[in-house]
């Protein structure tokens, strides 16, 4: 199986700082990578798919980018809906595997 | 607008099976390039994805649960099923059933069910 880490775990920000998380595959996994935007009591949204495209009707502030195993999320300026937990998945195999989340809150 | 809502007990005793169903209205399930799936989440943890299946027939299952899943695809209905062998409390989560788009540049999961906990205890 192909194991999926990121980083950080959790993270605090204020409205309108510049945010990255990453995220890394135990193999290469080409731009068969996605990111879903998570918020509590709410089921998972795409945001991303295939490493940099932007899901219809998600806002440009969100940028993903990378190949291989190492891969970024991007927020350039948060906004207060923004604050959720951040989920990378890799397509490469079918067998979907998910990263742990990032939890991004409220300095 | 494509819909998905699962539906099942929310409760099941251990050693037993889980079987859950989701409905898809708004669109077919029959379509060519989608694949119907579930990913669970353990309270506070994150997300698994548990297997995905086609229309026709064909199934993907994540090897630590394969030996007790079943996901099946009901045309006639335009839903599909999840069925979950053995449980422990290990299997206490909020399962989703999800659409798997297959395109040329990846496969993601871009419709999603609201959720439905499942707590395995006696």
């Amino acid at each position: 199986d192909i194991q999926m880490t990121q980083s950080p775990s959790s993270l605090s920000a204020s409205v309108g700082d510049r945010v990255t998380i990453t995220c890394r595959a135990s193999q290469s996994i080409s731009s068969y990578l996605n990111w879903y935007q998570q918020r509590p009591g709410k089921a998972p949204k795409l945001l991303v798919y295939a490493t940099s495209t932007l899901q219809s009707g998600v806002p440009s502030r969100f940028s993903g980018s990378g190949s291989g195993t190492d891969f970024t999320l991007t927020i350039s300026s948060l906004q207060p809906e923004d604050f959720a937990t951040y989920h990378c998945q890799q397509s490469y195999s079918n067998s979907f595997t998910f990263g742990p989340g990032t939890k991004v809150d409220i300095k | 607008q494509l819909q998905l809502q699962e539906s099942g007990p929310g409760l099941v005793k251990p050693s037993e099976t889980l079987s859950l169903t989701c409905t898809v209205s708004g669109g077919s399930i029959s379509t060519s390039d989608d694949y119907w799936g579930w990913v669970r989440q353990p309270p506070g943890k994150g997300l698994e994805w548990i297997g995905s299946a086609y229309y026709s027939g064909s199934t993907y299952y994540n090897p630590s649960l394969r030996s007790r899943v079943t996901i099946s695809v009901d045309t006639s209905k335009n839903h599909f099923s999840l069925k979950l062998s053995s449980v422990t409390a290990a299997d206490t989560a909020v399962y989703y059933c999800a659409k798997w788009y297959s395109s040329s540049v990846g496969k993601y999961f871009d419709y999603w069910g609201q959720g439905t906990l499942v707590t395995v205890s006696s």
